[in-house]
């Protein structure tokens, strides 16, 4: 099974701070690699899929990029709505395997 | 709109097998595989399982492996997830979610997930 890692775990931030989260996966993935963001006590939603490729309706801050076994999320400038909990999922092989997941907090 | 509305959850004995539906509207189902992801209380997402969008490929995580069924009903526009053999860390929240393919390619779209508690 590909295991995927996620770092840091947790990330404290400012409003208008640039983030960055990292996702490595055990053996490449080439870029079939999704980004998703999660607010307490709801769904995930889709930010990034293809590695790279912003989900529609999806502000533009959000860029995602890499390809084999490292990938990064980016939030370009960090907004009050942006404090979530981010996953990576790879849908390269089943298991189609998630990270741990990245708390971005105040 | 895509909606996802999964229903069968509420506290189940460790003994029985519930079975967990997800009605789907908004888009052409028989067109998209479909997953199930769970998420145990204050921990993260563990992907469950996929079914391609004629139901004739299905992949399982190997903590449910055995244990669970995915299945899907094209006409009636519903996905299915039969459990058995419960345990207790099978607690959880469990989402329908949407691939943006017949087979996989990446999740597109999310239920509001269906609360399951496994209980003695």
């Amino acid at each position: 099974d590909i295991q995927m890692t996620q770092s840091p775990s947790t990330l404290s931030a400012f409003v208008g701070d640039r983030v960055t989260i990292t996702c490595r996966a055990s053996q490449s993935i080439s870029n079939w690699l999704a980004w998703y963001q999660q607010k307490p006590g709801k769904a995930p939603e889709v930010l990034i899929y293809r590695a790279s490729t912003l989900e529609s309706g999806v502000p533009s801050r959000f860029s995602g990029s890499g390809s084999g076994t490292e990938f990064t999320l980016t939030v370009s400038s960090l907004q009050p709505d942006d404090f979530a909990t981010y996953y990576c999922q790879q849908y390269y092989t089943s298991p189609f395997t998630f990270g741990p997941g990245t708390k971005v907090d105040v | 709109q895509v909606q996802l509305v999964e229903s069968g959850g509420g506290v189940v004995l460790r003994g029985r097998s519930p079975r967990l539906s997800c009605a789907a509207s908004g888009f052409i189902f028989s067109s998209h595989a479909m997953h199930w992801v769970r998420q145990a209380p204050g921990k993260g997402l563990e992907w469950v399982a996929v079914i391609s969008y004629d139901g004739s490929n299905e992949y399982y995580a190997d903590s449910v492996k055995g244990r669970f069924t995915i299945s899907r009903d094209n006409p009636k526009n519903t996905l299915y997830l039969q459990l058995s053999n419960l345990r207790d860390d099978d607690t959880a929240i469990y989402y329908c979610a949407r691939d943006r393919a017949g087979t996989v390619a990446g999740i597109d779209s999310w239920g509001q997930g269906a609360l399951v508690i496994v209980s003695s």
